[in-house]
């Protein structure tokens, strides 16, 4: 079953900006997860964010989540053309389960 | 190098026919997974293993059979009664520890076309 959902579907930015995206959902979680897919590839784990977090750093990647509006926020800064991929937010279901929203498409523009 | 290995990369189907998809890791995860994933959606569970000689089925498992024989090992079969089998299929492993769930790590999928 799908919980997260990501939004916009799909974003196209020049090299050097910022890329936002969003999740939400539905349900009270433990953590939630991101995770990045290049084209024809598996995905990637990039942050994880537990419940009791309101934000995260790695790198040039910044988390927020706000588990009052069920919903979180990728920032991706000063983008580069290695940045295009899918990205998916996740979030944990019983069991030791993941479910992944839809993902967000980001092309980045040189 | 750790890591997840699924072969082949891609595989193609007669009607009829039962294909397998191997996927084995060297990360010593106790969790393993397999995913479905349909053009721009995202990915839906077909089946998971915690332990090895035990597995689960996932929200889509119909059509599908798996098996744990090895704690690195975690084949999926694809069969005839799968309708609809053309997508591109992932297989990932985790470790089971603590509250919530642990980072999963993925191979680099195969992709599955009907003949």
């Amino acid at each position: 079953s799908q919980q997260g959902e990501e939004d916009p579907q799909a974003l196209s930015i020049q090299e050097g900006e910022n890329a936002t995206m969003n999740c939400s959902y539905k349900t009270s979680i433990n953590n939630l997860q991101w995770y990045r897919q290049n084209s024809g590839r598996g995905l990637v784990h990039l942050i994880l964010i537990r419940s009791n977090e309101r934000e995260k750093h790695s790198g040039r990647l910044r988390v927020t989540l706000d588990t009052s509006k069920k919903s979180s926020s990728l920032l991706i800064t000063a983008s580069r053309a290695a940045d295009t991929a899918s990205y998916f937010c996740a979030t944990d279901r019983d069991d030791y389960k993941l479910s992944f929203g839809a993902g967000t498409t980001v092309t980045v523009r040189a | 190098d750790g890591g997840i290995t699924q072969s082949p990369k891609y595989l193609f189907r007669k009607e009829g026919q039962n294909v397998t998809l191997s996927c084995e890791q060297n990360l010593n995860h106790d969790a393993m997974y397999w995913y479905r994933q349909d053009p721009g959606q995202g990915l839906r569970l077909i089946y998971y293993s915690q332990i090895v000689n035990d597995f689960q089925k996932g929200d889509i498992a119909e059509g599908y059979s798996v098996s744990r024989e090895k704690k690195e090992s975690f084949p999926l079969t694809v069969t005839s009664a799968q309708k609809n089998p053309t997508a591109f299929y992932l297989c990932a492993s985790s470790i089971l520890q603590g509250m919530g769930n642990q980072p999963q790590h993925f191979g680099d999928g195969t992709r599955l076309s009907i003949l």
